[in-house]
């Protein structure tokens, strides 16, 4: 199975912090994904990726800013951090076609303060 | 008005029993269903995708997809306490380059 490792695990921020998060992949995928999963509102796409330099808007980017420096790697900023960003963010990887599964990473709990 | 509707919100079902569980797309652009589980603390992780008309078959887990109606289904027999967990179904179509579509879940208790 796919690998997507995230960075940290858990966070603890400020309000008006910068904060970021990163995600790697090893298997070469060309599509990266940052959702965050809150209850109540299920799984909600902030931004994506289809490969190294580019990042596109999902559903709700308003807030974040996201980075794809090379194809292992996407990460997801936060530049002044809200309480309503505390969250449980989720970075997955996949193909670009449209059968192509999505892997998940672990996750990153994120509270702001 | 999510895009993919999932019911049951909950589920409770005795072990050895069978849980069904029911996804339906309102977005007709989409051709591909995935099913995930997530545990409580994890990840979600994909269970089973099933892309044609009909029906397929994994162990103690059987999904159905009606594409006219834009309607699949799992089902899981001989339930466990370990297939307590958040199910969420996923859709996607031809121009949706990869992203999926997923629901809000139905959460699945089954007690010993």
């Amino acid at each position: 199975e796919a690998a997507v490792t995230q960075s940290p695990r858990n966070k603890v921020a400020v309000t008006g912090g910068k904060v970021t998060l990163s995600c790697n992949q090893t298997n070469n995928h060309n599509n990266m994904y940052w959702y965050r999963q809150d209850t109540g509102h299920g799984l909600r796409l902030i931004h994506y990726s289809y490969g190294a330099g580019s990042t596109e808007k999902g559903d709700i980017p308003d807030g974040y800013k996201a980075s794809r420096p090379s194809q292992e790697n996407f990460s997801l900023i936060l530049e002044l951090a809200t309480p309503s960003q505390t969250s449980v963010y989720f970075c997955a990887s996949g193909d670009q076609g449209a059968g192509d599964t999505q892997y998940f990473g672990p996750g990153t709990r994120l509270l702001v303060l | 008005q999510q895009k993919v509707q999932q019911s049951p919100e909950s589920l409770i079902v005795p072990e050895g029993g069978m849980a069904s569980l029911n996804c339906t797309s309102s977005d007709r652009n989409v051709d591909y269903f995935w099913w995930y589980r997530q545990h409580s603390g994890k990840s979600p992780k994909m269970l089973m995708s099933i892309f044609s008309n009909g029906e397929k078959e994994e162990g103690r887990f059987t999904v159905h997809l009606n594409k006219a109606s834009l309607h699949t289904s799992l089902h899981i027999r001989d339930s466990q306490p370990s297939d307590s967990a958040l199910y969420l179904c996923a859709a996607s179509g031809p121009g949706n380059t990869g992203k999926l579509i997923f629901g809000l879940g139905t959460t699945l208790q089954v007690q010993p």
